[in-house]
């Protein structure tokens, strides 16, 4: 079984620029959720898609947007960046369904975003 | 809204003996699930383990195990015989319950955690 996989593992931006970082899903998940932790604290969620569709998103601006593809593979796009975006992005994959197994969230290594 | 709160943000025991960790929450549901994951200077955010509100019995996994009282919003895990590899970070998260296949409900709040250091 393959885990969550992300790239890059590390990217170094200039404020104003964009940014997509990526996410593989687990072999037979349909669910990808994206959060962000600054350094010292505890992730924060983004939004996660289910079947191609943002459902559910947390208190970030509009620059942050997503998508993902009909192999459940995600991306993350971060528009206007600024210096507080700098953290570790954390992708999760999961069941879509309602059994109880299915809410476990698995996540990938994260990618490191540092903007100057 | 939910919060989750850990009030020690560090802590450190010998190798071998038991520790704790606090984690208390704030919610207005009756149902939901909670879980500890690690975070090791990885940075890979592993689930260690889960606990389902509406089951009394608290969860155990191997060395872990938790403390689970609803009526205090309360959420510690003991870890028993504590080894070197413990040493890492540690979240407490909260998930609202799964009522319809809407699965942004299945979006995890996390506590700010607690460093964990097992000394030799």
């Amino acid at each position: 079984e393959t885990g969550v996989t992300q790239s890059p593992t590390h990217l170094i931006k200039t404020r104003g620029q964009q940014v997509t970082l990526r996410c593989s899903s687990q072999s037979g998940h349909n669910t990808v959720s994206w959060y962000q932790q600054a350094l010292g604290q505890g992730p924060q969620f983004i939004f996660q898609y289910y079947r191609e569709e943002e459902n559910g998103r947390g208190n970030f601006p509009p620059r942050f947007s997503g998508l993902q593809f009909p192999n459940y593979s995600s991306e993350l796009n971060v528009n206007a960046l600024e210096l507080d975006d700098s953290a570790l992005y954390l992708c999760a994959s999961s069941h879509g369904r309602l059994a109880d197994s299915s809410y476990e969230q698995y996540f990938g290594p994260g990618t490191r975003l540092t903007v100057t | 809204a939910q919060t989750v709160t850990q009030s020690q943000p560090e802590m450190s025991v010998q190798e071998a003996e038991t520790v704790t960790l606090s984690c208390t929450y704030d919610t207005s549901e009756s149902n939901y699930y909670l879980f500890w994951y690690k975070q090791p200077p990885s940075r890979q955010m592993i689930l260690v383990i889960r606990q389902e509100a509406y089951k009394q019995q608290n969860a155990t996994e191997n060395r872990f195990s938790v403390n689970f009282q609803k009526a205090a919003k309360s959420f510690s895990l003991k870890i028993s015989d504590s080894q070197l590899g413990d040493t890492a970070m540690y979240f407490c998260a909260f998930m609202k319950p799964l009522l319809s296949v809407d699965t942004g409900r299945r979006a995890l709040t996390f506590g700010s955690g607690t460093r964990l250091q097992v000394q030799p």
